[in-house]
């Protein structure tokens, strides 16, 4: 069974610029969940999105946002990108989220420049 | 908000030594996950406890949860090289909110 996919690996872009992340959940999850992970900082979540709907939302700017669409794939997208937005941006995927273990990928390294 | 605190943050220690991390929570939690996230990989589930002073075992790892579920820890006895990595905990609130994550404990294991 494959496992979460995330896509691209590693982007590099600018201030200013935005940018649109990709996750496919393993073949049957529906909730998907988004972290950013930096040094020191552990995960933060941003959001989880559950059938189509943001369930839960985390404490980060407007300008991050996401959305998932009917085969539970998701994406994340960051507009006008600080310095601060560097950082490894995990999904992780379950079958229905809440207390259920998740299921991480490999995670999308973005750095600003 | 929830808030979970872990410590220590870092940990370097001598092969075959045992090693703890705290994990404690400014809310009582329905339920606890560790997870172990290796150099350059992705945080890989390891357990879940959800009763009130609960322990598991998995070979030499050992995870408590606290009797009022605000705390829990997670202990390596006899550690080995294949140990090192990053351990967090993450604690869902009794009304089944997110998942709060701790910063993480960095384990280094010296041969």
């Amino acid at each position: 069974k494959a496992g979460v996919t995330q896509t691209p690996r590693y982007l590099i872009k600018t201030r200013g610029q935005q940018v649109t992340l990709s996750c496919s959940p393993i073949s049957g999850h529906r909730s998907v969940s988004w972290y950013q992970q930096t040094p020191g900082q552990g995960l933060q979540f941003l959001f989880e999105y559950f059938s189509e709907t943001q369930r839960n939302k985390g404490n980060f700017p407007g300008r991050f946002s996401g959305r998932q669409f009917s085969n539970s794939r998701s994406e994340m997208n960051v507009s006008t990108l600080e310095l601060g937005d560097s950082a490894l941006y995990l999904c992780a995927s379950s079958f229905t989220g809440g207390s259920q273990p998740q299921h991480f990928g490999d995670g999308t390294r973005l750095s600003i420049l | 908000g929830q808030q979970v605190m872990q410590i220590p943050q870092y940990q370097h220690v001598q092969e075959g030594e045992d090693f703890t991390t705290y994990c404690n929570s400014s809310t009582t939690l329905s339920n606890i996950q560790w997870y172990k996230q290796r150099p350059g990989g992705h945080p890989v589930f390891l357990i879940q406890l959800v009763k009130s002073g609960e322990v598991k075992k998995q070979k030499r790892l050992t995870f408590q949860f606290g009797e009022a579920k605000k705390n829990s820890s997670l202990h390596i006895t006899a550690t080995q090289t294949t140990d090192v990595g990053t351990y967090f905990c993450a604690g869902e609130g009794e009304y089944g909110n997110k998942l709060v994550f701790g910063a993480g404990t960095i384990l280094r294991v010296k041969s």
